[in-house]
């Protein structure tokens, strides 16, 4: 069954430094996503992306993250200079263009830990 | 008020116990629902979609009420590996390229 992959599973920095997580969407999937999960809290979306640019995102989505498809397979998520509050579990989803209800299919997730 | 809101548990029943969890939503506007289940630090991986009409997948069922902007979800013969936080998910669009609202999850234990 096809997948969503994520790479790291975990990324240790140091605040002010930049991040990139990095995703591979299920390989026909057209719409992805960004989500995140602070420790002990919900699902927060964050972004969403088609066509080769944002449709949505929420307030948390400043002006510190962006997102890329740089090639037919990748999707990532750039932070530019970390925080320690932007420490969670960031989960890329995707969906495809079936027509069928908004059923998103997520990766398992980087943890990212800012020190 | 809340998006979309849940008891958080924890459930903590017995194997082949029913335990049934209950969600509310707050945008009358939400078209699309879905119950996905969540083990501790993993993602989100989806149970099943909720329809009007009710639908049911194996020893799980779910219902959704329009009109109380309330959904539900049973299951039945409970196992050990039905263990995990069980999250309700709203979306204001039947289809489309919209996010996914999530609630913070109801905690299920099932004991042996």
């Amino acid at each position: 069954e096809p997948e969503v992959t994520q790479t790291p599973s975990h990324q240790v920095t140091q605040m002010g430094q930049e991040v990139i997580l990095r995703c591979v969407p299920i390989s026909n999937h057209l719409y992805f996503y960004w989500y995140r999960q602070i420790l002990g809290q919900k699902v927060e979306f964050l972004v969403s992306f088609y066509n080769n640019e944002i449709s949505e995102k929420s307030e948390i989505f400043d002006d510190q993250f962006s997102v890329e498809r740089p090639d037919g397979s990748n999707f990532t998520l750039k932070i530019r200079s970390t925080k320690l509050e932007d420490s969670a579990m960031y989960f890329c989803a995707s969906r495809d263009f079936s027509g069928r209800v908004n059923e998103q299919y997520f990766g398992p997730g980087t943890r990212l830990t800012v020190t | 008020r809340k998006e979309v809101e849940q008891d958080p548990g924890p459930f903590n029943v017995p194997e082949g116990a029913t335990v049934a969890f209950n969600c509310t939503y707050s945008n009358s506007a939400s078209q699309s629902f879905f119950w996905y289940r969540q083990d501790c630090r993993k993602e989100p991986k989806l149970l099943m979609s909720v329809y009007s009409s009710g639908n049911e997948d194996g020893r799980f069922t779910a219902q959704l009420n329009r009109a109380s902007q309330y959904i539900s979800l049973l299951i039945r013969d409970s196992k050990l590996s039905d263990s995990a936080t069980y999250l309700c998910v709203v979306n204001t669009l039947l289809t489309g390229n919209t996010p996914l609202v999530f609630g913070k999850g109801t905690r299920l234990s099932v004991i042996a």
